[in-house]
C-alpha cells in the first residue's frame, strides 16, 4: 500500500543553521507531495507542494524538490529562524485514494537563539 | 464560507457519553476528510467524503464512529459512547481537488473526563 516515513524528531537547530528534514514514500502510482506545517497552537498549514517529478515547490524560504527515482520529497531551508520552530509533515497524495493525503508523523523543530 | 470551520472547537464530555462534532467546508469543495491528532501523535486518517457519499470509512477506529455529509457541505462526526482514548483534536479539511492540496479547520478539541 501507499505509505510515508519522515525523519523522526525532535530536530533541535541554532538560529541560521541549515535544515534538513528527510521525507520518503513508497507507492504504486505518482503522488502529488506536499509539506504542512503546524505552528505551537495553532492549525496546519500547507506550506509547500510539488506535483510532478523533478517539480521544486518553495515557500518562506524552504524548499523541497520532488524526486521519482529515490521517491523522496526533503524539505530543506539554508537559515532557519525561532519562527521556524514548529511540527512538519510530509504528505503525499495519490489519485487512486481519492486524493486522500497520507501524512508522516510529523518532524518538530526547535530552533535555538 | 472563508476557510473551513469547526466546531465546537472544544468538547469535554463525560466517559460514555455521545458527541457530535462539526464541520463546514469551503464552499464549493466537494472533498471533505477527516483525521485525528492524539497528544504528540500524528494525524490519523478517519474518513473520507467526495460529495455526500464516503468511498473510504477504513479510518474509522471502531462502530461507535460515525460521519455524515448531507448537501455536499456540513459534516457531522459522531462519537457513540465515548472513551478516553477517544480524546484528541479532530480536524476537517477540505479540497476542491487534490493537486491544490487541503484546507485545514481549526480543529475541535475532545477532552473525555
Amino acid at each position: 500500500g501507499n505509505s510515508v516515513t519522515q525523519m523522526e524528531g525532535p530536530v533541535t537547530l541554532s538560529e541560521e543553521a541549515f535544515l534538513t528534514i528527510n521525507c520518503t514514500y513508497t507507492a504504486t502510482g505518482y503522488p502529488s507531495l506536499f509539506w504542512y506545517v503546524q505552528y505551537p497552537g495553532e492549525g496546519l498549514q500547507l506550506l509547500l507542494k510539488a506535483t510532478k517529478a523533478d517539480d521544486k515547490g518553495s515557500n518562506k524560504g524552504f524548499e523541497a524538490t520532488y524526486r521519482k527515482e529515490t521517491t523522496s520529497f526533503h524539505l530543506e531551508k539554508g537559515s532557519v529562524q525561532v519562527s521556524d520552530s514548529a511540527v512538519y509533515f510530509c504528505a503525499p497524495t495519490w489519485d487512486n485514494a481519492g486524493n486522500m493525503l497520507t501524512f508522516g508523523g510529523g518532524t518538530r523543530l526547535m530552533v535555538k537563539p | 464560507g472563508a476557510g473551513v470551520s469547526q466546531s465546537p472547537s472544544n468538547k469535554v464530555t463525560e466517559k460514555g457519553k455521545d458527541v457530535e462534532l462539526r464541520c463546514d467546508p469551503i464552499s464549493g469543495h466537494t472533498a471533505l476528510y477527516w483525521y485525528r491528532q492524539s497528544l504528540g501523535q500524528g494525524l490519523e486518517f478517519l474518513i473520507y467524503f467526495q460529495g455526500n457519499s464516503a468511498p473510504d470509512k477504513s479510518g474509522l477506529p471502531s462502530d461507535r464512529f460515525s460521519a455524515e455529509r448531507t448537501g455536499g457541505s456540513v459534516s457531522t462526526l459522531t462519537i457513540q459512547r465515548t472513551q478516553q482514548e477517544d480524546s484528541a483534536v479532530y480536524l476537517c479539511a477540505s479540497s476542491l481537488d487534490g493537486n491544490g492540496g487541503y484546507t485545514f479547520g481549526s480543529g475541535t478539541r475532545l477532552t473525555v473526563v
